[in-house]
């Protein structure tokens, strides 16, 4: 999980409810990004920032807000417009501010609403 | 329809026993591929890295392979530990995108 932290591990919340998850790294990459990974479907990109105070729409963006304050913290907002929230959530960087490099991977959090 | 497709979805194999994981890809232009391991629960960890010009590469006991004529990479696990259950994951790099694939699981009894 290299220096990728992500928390909590497990978080529960009720339907309508927003939500923030937490991604924190001291690999000082450039670029992060947040997947969403679904039971038997490939890793979906969310949201991704290149540099500081810049993010970018990934291919589920709906429901879901960032912001990228620091370079090293990439939170995620799930929002009550998320239709379907609950799913397992990976938070990425890479050295360069492309979408391409390597990416290292934090251990993830599973979001749980109901 | 996804470009990267991987075969089997699952598969069961003995402690001890070798594996080959598949992996079929559309993605064009094609600048690498890489495998990743995911425990469960855990975020992934690469395993290796393919380009274009490369045919095989070792990893330990990991093994992956590409032919970049027929678009296609295999990833091999030789005398499987039962550490080495966990899903493996397809990823190719193309135009400033990853395409992934939804990964090939793998449980290893004793």
């Amino acid at each position: 999980d290299g220096g990728i932290t992500q928390s909590p591990k497990y978080l529960f919340r009720k339907e309508g409810q927003n939500v923030t998850l937490s991604c924190e790294q001291n690999l000082n990459h450039d670029a992060m990004y947040w997947y969403r990974q679904d039971p038997g479907q490939g890793l979906r990109l969310i949201y991704y920032s290149q540099i500081v105070n810049d993010f970018q729409k990934g291919d589920i963006a709906e429901g879901y807000s960032v912001s990228r304050e620091k370079k090293e913290s990439f939170p995620l907002t799930v929002t009550s417009a998320q239709k379907n929230p609950t799913a397992f959530y990976l938070c990425a960087s890479s050295p360069f501010g492309d979408r391409v490099s390597e990416q290292y991977f934090g251990p993830g959090t599973r979001l749980t609403v109901t | 329809k996804n470009q990267v497709e991987q075969s089997p979805q699952s598969l069961i194999i003995l402690e001890g026993k070798n594996c080959t994981l598949q992996c079929n890809y559309t993605v064009s232009p094609f600048s690498n591929l890489r495998w990743y391991k995911q425990d469960t629960g855990r975020g992934p960890v690469s395993l290796t890295i393919m380009t274009f010009s490369e045919n095989t590469k070792s990893n330990g006991r990991y093994t992956a392979t590409l032919d970049a004529d027929t678009k296609q990479s295999s990833l091999h696990i030789t005398a499987s530990q039962l550490s080495d259950s966990a899903s493996y994951i397809c990823v190719v790099k193309g135009n400033n995108r990853l395409a992934f694939g939804k990964g090939n699981q793998v449980v290893v009894i004793p």
